[in-house]
Order: structure tokens, then C-alpha cells, then sequence
């Protein structure tokens, strides 16, 4: 199998497929979470956001789900395009008054999608 | 829409140098952050500050500094560059509502 923190997990869909990206997040106090996404040689851009209470929320094409019980966050992206493909990362705002506004990141996973 | 702004995307320095990366934001955000992203390893918290002159060391603080003399701008040093410097370097600034706008980056080689 594949080392940890060597290898990012990887998607491939045909242009027009849905997708869906998963994390699992670490801290059961974690109050907000993001979904970023970020292109070969550009920082990560903001896509969409979801509050720890709720469990759905959708954007243009972007749906998040979180389920609180498995500490688990998906992004689903309808209809997707080339222009999709990236590495997408989700983030974890650990919740509490000391965090000074830190998030902590997932490692990512690479989408890549095929005309 | 807030703007965090990298002083360049593309560095090259010698080791030894010293080498200072600039940030600057426009939304008086309290909170900022420096990164470094290398393959596989997903982004890790070099230093961070929450205020003017404020900072706290992050993940991997070794062999970097940092500077906030005012509140829009958050500065990244490396004292003597060497070539496991090399990388690329993000930014990031975050208000109280919402999570992290990034810079571009800046992609430091370091020979």
C-alpha cells in the first residue's frame, strides 16, 4: 500500500460525471469547516462552507455534507469540468477561544477530469 | 472581496542568503499566517501572529522568523536560506467570520 503523507489520493471522472471528494476530519469539537480548492501553481481558493450545525449545504454545482457522527465531510461536485480539476483540501476550524484562528488542513485530493 | 498579496511568485536565492517574503492584506484582518506546501505533505504552519508584533510559532518554526509591524502586512524571514528552504510559500489571513484567503504563493528555490 501507499505511505502516508507520500501519495494523495486521486479521482478520476469524465467530464460530465459527478464527483465526490471525501475527509475525514480529527476533532469532534471542530465547529466550522471549508472546502478549498487549489490549481497547479496558485494558492488554495475559498469554495464553500458549512457550519457544525448543519449537514448540507450547497453552492453553485457544490454540495457539502458533513456527518458529525463519523466525523466525516464529502464535497460533491455536479456536472464536472475540465476547469474542476485540482487539488481540493478540506479544512477544520478546531472551535474553542485559543486557536487564533488556525485551521487544520486535510492532505487533499487530486481531481482530474477527462474530456 | 478580501485581497492577500505576495510580494513575487517566483523566487531564486543562494544559500546563505537571507530572503524576506511579503504579505499584505486589505481587510484589517487580525489573524495571519505563513505556510509552506511541499508535495505530499500537505500544508504545514510555519508561524502565525494574531495582532501587530504578535506571533506564535507554528508546526515547523526552525530556521524561519517572522515580522508584523502593522496590521495589513506579515513578513516571512529566513535568515540563511538553504536548499531544504526550498518550497512553496503561502499566505493567509482570516477575519472572524470565515476561513483563510490566500495569497498566490511563492514558489522559493533556494541553490
Amino acid at each position: 500500500g501507499e505511505s502516508v503523507g507520500l501519495h494523495l489520493p486521486t479521482l478520476s471522472v469524465q467530464e460530465g460525471d459527478n464527483s465526490i471528494i471525501n475527509c475525514a476530519y480529527s476533532n469532534s469539537a471542530s465547529d466550522y469547516f471549508i472546502w478549498y480548492k487549489q490549481e497547479s501553481g496558485k494558492g488554495p481558493q475559498f469554495i464553500i462552507d458549512i457550519r457544525s450545525n448543519m449537514d448540507k449545504r450547497q453552492g453553485q454545482r457544490v454540495t457539502v455534507l458533513l456527518n458529525k457522527t463519523v466525523k466525516h465531510l464529502s464535497l460533491q461536485i455536479a456536472a464536472t469540468q475540465p476547469g474542476d480539476s485540482a487539488v481540493y483540501f478540506c479544512a477544520e476550524n478546531p472551535g474553542g477561544g485559543t486557536s487564533y484562528g488556525k485551521l487544520t488542513f486535510g492532505q487533499g485530493t487530486i481531481l482530474t477530469v477527462h474530456p | 472581496d478580501v485581497k492577500v498579496t505576495q510580494s513575487s511568485r517566483y523566487l531564486v536565492k543562494r544559500t546563505g542568503e537571507k530572503v524576506f517574503l511579503e504579505c499584505v492584506q486589505d481587510m484589517d484582518h487580525e489573524n495571519m499566517f505563513w505556510y509552506r506546501q511541499d508535495p505530499g505533505l500537505g500544508l504545514r504552519l510555519i508561524y502565525f501572529s494574531y495582532d501587530v508584533k504578535m506571533k506564535e510559532k507554528g508546526d515547523i518554526p526552525e530556521g524561519y522568523s517572522v515580522s508584523r509591524e502593522k496590521k495589513e502586512r506579515f513578513s516571512l524571514i529566513l535568515e540563511s536560506a538553504s536548499t531544504n528552504q526550498t518550497s512553496m510559500y503561502l499566505c493567509a489571513s482570516r477575519g472572524t467570520a470565515k476561513g483563510y484567503t490566500f495569497g498566490s504563493g511563492t514558489r522559493l528555490t533556494v541553490v
